[in-house]
């Protein structure tokens, strides 16, 4: 079974300035996906970026870019210019290879000061 | 396009009750999975349904049941409903095609269940 650990309960920035939010799972698989997720008050999950375990390259979507290490089995988070609509609950969650099911961390509160 | 809806946004239960949750997935997508979050907690598969059957289950007892109807939306059952029942329930919805791998799991913004 996977598991995904993120270790940082709580996090805050200032608007404007980077962070960068913490990943890692353990799978004994080689092709996987790896995603962020944001939930805002809303309660709405929304996909902000994702990672395919076969490409190299760390994936980025606008002010969202990750660090991959599949051999450390790390998959961070970082936000650039941060804005205040970035305050939400993050996700990182894993996929195998099958795409039937979502393993999710515990979850990142993340909050951006004005 | 409504995306992904689910009903009731809010449910207030009694325990041993049983309730039923429902979902309509986004336009164009044909499996439906659910999940349970409890409060302060990231999401917990519970079953993911396909062409009307169930194709992968989480590690949730017989209580939790579901149904996928032929225009693809879906209800999840609970029975004998525990206080510990009392979560967040969202559902997600994604294309199974020849591209599935590559296709994104889109959320509702859930059911709150609420068992007293």
């Amino acid at each position: 079974a996977q598991t995904v650990t993120q270790s940082q309960p709580e996090m805050s920035v200032q608007e404007a300035e980077t962070v960068t939010l913490s990943c890692t799972y353990d799978t004994s698989e080689n092709n996987y996906y790896l995603f962020w997720y944001k939930q805002p008050p809303s309660r709405q999950m929304i996909l902000v970026i994702r990672q395919e375990a076969y490409k190299q390259q760390n994936a980025t979507e606008n002010r969202f870019s990750v660090n991959f290490q599949k051999a450390a089995k790390s998959f961070s988070l970082k936000i650039s210019d941060s804005q205040l609509g970035d305050t939400a609950m993050y996700f990182c969650a894993f996929m195998n290879n099958a795409g039937n099911m979502l393993t999710f961390g515990g979850g990142t509160r993340l909050m951006v000061k004005p | 396009d409504a995306g992904v809806t689910q009903s009731p946004t809010h449910l207030i239960k009694t325990r041993g009750q049983q309730v039923t949750l429902r979902c309509s997935p986004k336009s164009g997508h044909d499996t439906v999975s659910w999940y349970q979050q409890a409060l302060g907690q990231g999401p917990q598969f519970i079953f993911q349904y396909y062409e009307e059957e169930e194709r992968q289950r989480g590690n949730f007892p017989d209580r939790f049941s579901g149904h996928q109807f032929p225009n693809y939306s879906s209800e999840l059952n609970v029975n004998a409903l525990l206080l510990g029942d009392s979560a967040l329930y969202l559902c997600a919805s994604s294309w199974r095609g020849q591209a599935f791998k590559n296709t994104e799991a889109f959320f509702g913004q859930g059911t709150r269940l609420t068992v007293v």
